[in-house]
């Protein structure tokens, strides 16, 4: 079945920093690509999304570009703020056989910036 | 736009019992997709609704079941239920059933096996 790897953490960083969380899946067929943030006491939030090959989601200073070559959906950001501490989830949504629509989501990796 | 809600917030039942919850998709949205998270295991697909059609269905034994109704609202029902069965279940909804089209969670309803 599909499987998603994150980057392991918590991630801890200072504001201003620049962050990469590694994402790599596998999955039946071409699938879609997501990011889903935590922020804490709240529900997941679609962050960004990449349906096709070398397209780049981007929201709220978060990019994310779909490498089909590697099957890779990195997330970065060039400066993060206190308020991105939060938990970062990355899910391919299957396109085919048993994965047909469904989300396959990592881990989460705890993000935690410090003033 | 009122986003995905799910009722009850909290549901406490005993072992062998039967758990029915509750979702209401964004207006206009006609897939709805429901997920558990369990302590220690992820989030776990557990079906998808779509057009009042099951379309897929995770790996999860057939106690579990649901519904989609003709205002694209669902019920999740657990039967026979187990202490394994604690976990926040999560209900989202899409605006139909392109792969292309994001899925957005409603907050989830906590179930406790006493």
């Amino acid at each position: 079945g599909d499987s998603v790897t994150q980057m392991e953490g918590p991630v801890t960083l200072s504001e201003e920093a620049f962050l990469t969380i590694n994402c790599t899946y596998t999955a039946t067929g071409y699938p879609s690509l997501f990011w889903y943030v935590q922020y804490p006491g709240e529900g997941l939030q679609l962050l960004l999304k990449a349906t096709k090959a070398d397209d780049k989601g981007s929201n709220k200073g978060f990019e994310a570009t779909y490498r089909k070559e590697t099957t890779s959906f990195h997330l970065e950001k060039g400066s993060v703020q206190v308020s991105d501490s939060a938990v970062y989830f990355c899910a391919p949504r299957g396109a085919g056989g048993t994965s047909y629509g469904k989300l396959t989501f990592g881990q989460g990796t705890i993000l935690t910036v410090h003033p | 736009e009122a986003g995905v809600t799910q009722s009850p917030t909290h549901l406490i039942k005993t072992r062998g019992q039967q758990a029915t919850l509750r979702c209401s998709p964004i207006s206009g949205h006609t897939s709805v997709y429901w997920y558990q998270q369990a302590l220690g295991l992820g989030l776990q697909f557990l079906l998808w609704y779509d057009e009042g059609e099951e379309r897929n269905r995770g790996n999860f034994p057939p106690r579990f079941s649901g519904r989609q109704f003709p205002n694209y609202s669902s019920e999740l029902n657990v039967n026979a239920l187990e202490l394994e069965d604690s976990a926040l279940y999560l209900c989202a909804s899409s605006l139909d059933g392109d792969s292309n089209q994001p899925q957005h969670f409603g907050d989830g309803t906590r179930l406790s096996i006493l």
